[in-house]
C-alpha cells in the first residue's frame, strides 16, 4: 500500500469548491505530519501552494491566493487541499508530499478538471 | 534568486549508467539540501534522494542500491548517477533545492532508456 494515496482525477465547475484528498497509509498518523501541496501544469515543474500541519503550523506559498487552503481530517487520516472559487486556470495536477522515514514521499497526484 | 541548471545524456541503453549534473547559481550552497526528483511521462513525482551541503546523503529505498548523489562545492554543483537503467527509468529528471518549505527547480532533463 502506498504511503500517500490521492484520487487520480476530480472534476468541478467554475466558481465551485474542490476538495482534494491525500490519504496516509494506515499506521501513519496524519496529525504528526506537515503536508505539502503542489500544483503542476504541463511542461513545468511543480509549484508550491502551501503546507499544513495544524492551524498553528501552516504556511501559504508566496503569491498563492487565499482560496487555496489546507486542512486535515484526523478521523479519516487524510490531508485536504481545498480550492474555493474554482477558475479555469486551476486545472492542473496536484500532488501532496510528506517527509516520512527520512525520505520525501509524494502522492500519486490528482488531475483536477474545471469544466 | 537561486537558479539551477542541469545537463546530462538524454538517451541511454539498458544497463548503462545515467549521469546528470546540476549547477547552482545566485545562491549559497551551504545550509540547504539538494535533491533529484524524477517524473515518468504522464506519471507522478518520485523523489530519488538528497545530499546536504556537508555531503550527507539520503536515498529513496526503492532506488538506493543503484543511486549515488555527490557534491562538488568548489564548483557549486551536485550530481546524480543511476546505474543499470531500464525502460522504467525513462523520466524527466529534476534537480531541486529544498529550503525548509519549498523546492527551487532545475529546468528538467528528459532521459529516455531504449535499446
Amino acid at each position: 500500500q502506498a504511503v500517500l494515496t490521492q484520487p487520480s482525477s476530480l472534476s468541478a465547475s467554475p466558481g465551485a469548491s474542490a476538495s482534494l484528498t491525500c490519504t496516509l497509509r494506515s499506521g501513519i498518523n496524519v496529525s504528526t505530519y506537515r503536508i505539502y501541496w503542489y500544483q503542476q501544469k504541463p511542461g513545468s515543474p511543480p509549484q508550491y501552494l502551501l503546507r499544513y500541519k495544524s492551524d498553528s503550523d501552516k504556511q501559504q506559498g508566496s503569491g498563492v491566493p487565499s482560496r487555496f487552503s489546507g486542512s486535515k481530517d484526523a478521523s479519516a487520516n487524510v490531508g485536504i487541499l481545498l480550492i474555493s472559487g474554482l477558475q479555469s486556470e486551476d486545472e492542473a495536477d496536484y500532488y501532496c508530499m510528506i517527509w516520512h522515514s527520512s525520505a520525501w514521499v509524494f502522492g500519486g497526484g490528482t488531475k483536477l478538471t474545471v469544466l | 534568486q537561486v537558479q539551477l541548471q542541469q545537463w546530462g545524456a538524454g538517451l541511454l541503453k539498458p544497463s548503462e549508467t545515467l549521469s546528470l549534473t546540476c549547477a547552482v547559481y545566485g545562491g549559497s550552497f551551504s545550509d540547504y539540501y539538494w535533491s533529484w526528483i524524477r517524473q515518468p511521462p504522464g506519471k507522478g513525482l518520485d523523489w530519488i534522494g538528497e545530499i546536504s551541503h556537508s555531503g550527507g546523503t539520503k536515498y529513496n529505498p526503492s532506488l538506493k542500491s543503484r543511486v549515488t548523489i555527490s557534491l562538488d562545492t568548489s564548483k557549486n554543483q551536485f550530481s546524480l548517477k543511476l546505474s543499470s537503467v531500464t525502460a522504467a527509468d525513462t523520466a524527466v529528471y529534476y534537480c531541486a533545492r529544498w529550503d525548509s518549505s519549498n523546492w527551487s527547480w532545475g529546468q528538467g532533463t528528459l532521459v529516455a532508456v531504449s535499446s
